[in-house]
């Protein structure tokens, strides 16, 4: 099976960066990605990592680690609109493709 | 991306009656899946809606109590079964794309399922 660790929540000030963790083990690891979700509302799709490295689009960045089972989503210049629940979430080619999510990150942007 | 539209948004239903989301997609997607999420926790998948074939439930979902279809590549319905308070929650259908040398996961805008 799969399981998939981030923190439950976070805080961080308007204007500064803020790192969200995610750890993960499955057995045929095949892409992990990061989604926002604001309350009321369906996630959307942040970022997809397969290889290892940064991927950097805009002011989110999202860092993946597969020796390690490690990624993380770098949300720079923060908003207050970037209050929201960041859901870490990975595939394995060994569970049919299906998409296993995290409890999900609820980040507070304090002005 | 492709985009998925979902229906109803919200309901507010009796309990012992049915309810049938619908989610048609605007292009093929190879796989559609459908997840709950319950009122401040993350998306627990419940089933992988297999075109023209039963689903794959996962463990502690049953197809009695949601039962699903698949007709074709871009349409699919999850029915909630003899509801109960609590299946109260947010339902979510989900697709996945490989067209166009994207890949990723798209969400319709989910129903709101209250049982009263």
């Amino acid at each position: 099976g799969q399981n998939i660790d981030q923190p439950t929540e976070m805080t961080a000030t308007e204007g500064a960066i803020v790192q969200i963790n995610c750890t993960y083990q499955t057995s045929g690891f095949n892409g992990l990605f990061w989604y926002q979700q604001h309350a009321g509302e369906a996630p959307t799709f942040l970022s997809y990592n397969v290889l290892d490295g940064l991927e950097e689009k805009g002011r989110f960045s999202s860092f993946l680690s597969r020796s390690k089972g490690y990624s993380y989503l770098l949300l720079k210049e923060l908003q207050m609109k970037d209050s929201a629940s960041y859901l870490c979430a990975a595939t394995d080619y060994n569970q049919g493709g299906k998409l296993i999510f995290g409890q999900g990150t609820e980040l507070s942007v304090k002005p | 991306s492709a985009v998925i539209s979902q229906k109803p948004s919200r309901d507010i239903c009796q309990r012992g009656t049915s309810l049938t989301i619908q989610c048609q997609v605007d292009s093929q997607v190879t796989m559609m899946f459908w997840y709950r999420q319950q009122p401040g926790q993350s998306l627990t998948l419940i089933a992988t809606a297999n075109q023209g074939s039963e689903a794959t439930y996962e463990s502690g979902f049953v197809i009695d109590k949601f039962p699903i279809s698949r007709p074709n590549l871009t349409f699919s319905t999850l029915t909630v079964s003899n509801m109960s308070p609590e299946d109260s929650s947010i339902y979510l259908c989900s697709g996945e794309s490989q067209g166009g040398g994207n890949y990723g996961y798209t969400f319709g805008s989910g129903t709101r399922l209250t049982v009263v």
